[in-house]
């Protein structure tokens, strides 16, 4: 069955210390891998899209990279403000099948 | 704000009750979606239209009835839920169906709440 998961379930940074989000799919036929940031009683906000192994994207500080079967979310030098749930999505036909999303804490 | 927005942001009814949620988009797109979004786990698509017509059911109980009378406009009509299909309603909307791989843009919610 296709599968999108993502990890770690949440994530506890200090203000600077940068680290990775994981997302990993089982999806046959891939069309895109997305990312988006969720705060809290908010839709998702659209942040990347990725649609070939080796891509990658930068805004701010965040990187979003992919592999043939995982893409990371890497933050640089988080801010408080970055504190939110990150989601990623793999897109098959019609279809965008999203992992649970980590639920990253920046502490200042 | 991402040119979709969604009315009401919160609703609370009982399980006899009949209410509609609302979904507008300003992107000129021609594909919307309705998703459900519960505690800790992954959204899941509920169903999606293309120029009007839907295209997808994932499955979903008939208590949910969709209906999109223009490209612009989604709606959610509810009645006869149950206190398990609480939950944070999202609606998006994309330029076309997502197998062109166009990126989804989602509106703010509506947080339900059935008792």
């Amino acid at each position: 069955e296709d599968q999108v998961t993502q990890s770690p379930e949440a994530l506890r940074l200090q203000e600077g210390e940068s680290s990775s989000l994981n997302c990993s799919y089982t999806v046959s036929g891939l069309r895109g891998l997305f990312w988006y940031r969720q705060d809290p009683g908010k839709g998702p906000e659209f942040l990347f899209t990725l649609y070939s192994a080796g891509e990658e994207k930068e805004k701010e500080r965040l990187k979003a990279t992919l592999t043939k079967k995982e893409s990371f979310l890497h933050i640089t030098a988080p801010k408080p403000e970055d504190s939110a749930t990150y989601l990623c999505a793999g897109l098959l036909n019609n279809d965008m099948r999203f992992g649970a999303g980590t639920r990253l804490t920046v502490k200042p | 704000e991402t040119g979709v927005t969604q009315t009401p942001r919160h609703l609370v009814m009982g399980m006899t009750n009949k209410k509609s949620l609302k979904c507008e988009q300003h992107l000129g797109h021609n594909a919307m979606y309705w998703y459900k979004q519960s505690a800790k786990k992954p959204l899941e698509l509920m169903f999606v239209y293309s120029l009007e017509e839907r295209v997808e059911n994932n499955s979903v109980p008939s208590r949910f009835s969709p209906e999109c009378p223009n490209s612009s406009h989604l709606f959610l009509h509810l009645h006869t839920l149950q206190p398990e299909d609480s939950a944070l309603y999202l609606c998006a909307s994309s330029r076309r169906l997502a197998g062109g791989t166009d990126t989804q843009y989602f509106g703010p919610g509506t947080r339900l709440t059935v008792l």
